[in-house]
């Protein structure tokens, strides 16, 4: 099972949005709607932010939102905040009934 | 609260052979998947395999399997990842998570395994 594609790096200016892009195949994204993504600060663990491709736990902010179409699934954060700079991660359940990462796309707040 | 908790650092040579633990409290942990996932220094999350506690009945990636094993003992809530012989690119942390198809909401904290000579 290959990783899914993001875009290694990803910048915007605070109060700007931006989206991260996150591809994959018919197996994977295209064939569920279990996508998720990843918010992880240098030395921190990973945090859900995003659930079943446009949902957001408990506690996660409103700027955070989800789609897909087709084999890409994207994340979009809205007004940008110097807090977000972090990596994020896509993933996705896959046919073979286990589950795939991307291989994460840095955020920088400029 | 629900809580994943990992088992220490640990720094290995080469050959050695290694069991770390993630044990589940909070929650009924024999109704959950648990799975495990490997950060190399520097990159991304890769997908390890799953285990139900309540049978061990597991699933590998194919990147990893026949390389580990994954375990646990639902007497005491705990999960396992094994290695039998080290290799220095086994240099990672690993997490543990709860699995589910919509996601990993709960994640340990993460054991840091370092494979060196």
């Amino acid at each position: 099972q290959s990783a899914l594609t993001q875009p290694a790096s990803v910048s915007g200016s605070p109060g700007q949005s931006i989206t991260i892009s996150c591809t994959g195949t018919s197996s994977d994204i295209g064939g569920y709607d279990y996508v998720s993504w990843y918010q992880q600060h240098p030395g921190k663990g990973p945090k859900l932010m995003i659930y079943d491709v446009s949902y957001r736990p408990s506690g996660v902010s409103n700027r955070f939102s989800g789609s897909k179409s087709g084999n890409t699934a994207s994340l979009t954060i809205s007004g940008l905040q110097a807090e977000d700079e972090a990596d994020y991660y896509c993933s996705s359940y896959t046919n073979n009934r286990g589950v795939v990462f991307g291989g994460g796309t840095k955020l920088t707040v400029l | 609260e629900m809580q994943l908790v990992q088992s220490g650092a640990e720094v290995k040579k080469p050959g050695e052979s290694l069991k770390i633990s993630c044990k589940g409290s909070g929650y009924n942990f024999t109704s959950y998947w648990i799975g495990w996932v490997r950060q190399m220094p520097g990159k991304g999350l890769e997908w390890m395999g799953i285990i139900y506690p309540d049978d061990s009945h597991t699933r590998y990636s194919p990147s990893f399997q026949g390389q580990v094993t994954i375990s646990a003992d639902k007497s005491i809530s705990t999960a396992y990842l094994q290695w039998s012989s080290l290799k220095a690119s086994d240099t990672a942390m690993y997490y543990c998570a709860r699995h589910s198809l919509s996601g990993y909401a709960y994640w340990g904290q993460g054991t840091l395994v370092i494979v060196s000579s």
